[in-house]
């Protein structure tokens, strides 16, 4: 079954600080796309990242990137030297068929404090 | 339109009524997927369409729930006898292709039945 879990429910650092959020899945699929959205207090979702599982490279964009890891079903995402506009809830996505309906985990709230 | 519009932004609605939530997407996007999302939790699958073809409804959690899209653009999620639990904020997202290429989503209707 198709499943994600994003354990970290809240997560408060303070302007500058690196923090990881983690996100671990489940999937029947043998290849497969997993994403990463932004919900700032405005409340619409932003697509941060879509990452194919064939390419277990991490990634970087900016201030942000990602670390996929298949082998241990994880796809997790750093913010460096974390900013107070970067306090958002963070949602990590697989899609449940290739329709492209997406299963979200339960999101992570960041907090960042000046 | 630049970006997805969603209308009301809230709405209460008293216990039994009716209520329709209007999704414009962005202009010549193909897909159409509606999703609840409750207090805290991440956005959940409703309904996806292909263009003026609803091809996947398996997360309406009830008949009370329909969704449209007669002429393949604009999309009304109609809840009719709100009941309590309904309270959730609504997403519509759309996507030029599948949405396996992500998708982008509006700020959402915020929907309270008391």
């Amino acid at each position: 079954a198709q499943k994600v879990t994003q354990a970290q429910t809240e997560i408060s650092v303070v302007e500058k600080e690196d923090v990881t959020l983690d996100c671990v899945y489940e999937t029947r699929d043998t290849t497969y796309y997993l994403f990463w959205y932004k919900q700032p207090p405005s409340g619409e979702l932003v697509f941060l990242i879509r990452r194919n599982s064939f390419d277990e490279q991490n990634e970087i964009s900016g201030r942000y990137s990602w670390n996929f890891q298949k082998s241990t079903s994880s796809f997790n995402f750093t913010i460096t030297a974390s900013q107070v506009v970067d306090s958002a809830v963070y949602f990590c996505a697989l899609p449940f068929d290739q329709g492209g309906k997406l299963i979200f985990g339960q999101g992570t709230e960041l907090s960042v404090k000046p | 339109g630049a970006g997805v519009s969603q209308s009301p932004r809230y709405k209460v609605a008293k216990r039994g009524q009716d209520v329709a939530l209007r999704c414009d997407p962005i202009s010549g996007h193909v897909s159409l997927f509606w999703y609840q999302q409750a207090l805290g939790q991440g956005p959940e699958f409703l309904t996806y369409f292909q263009n003026e073809a609803q091809l996947d409804k398996s997360g309406l959690p009830s008949d009370r729930f329909f969704a449209e899209r007669p002429e393949g653009s604009v999309s009304t999620l109609k809840i009719q006898r709100t009941q309590q639990e309904d309270s959730a904020v609504y997403l519509c997202a759309s996507s030029p292709g599948g949405g396996l290429y992500g998708y982008t989503f509006g700020s959402g209707t915020r929907l309270t039945v008391v």
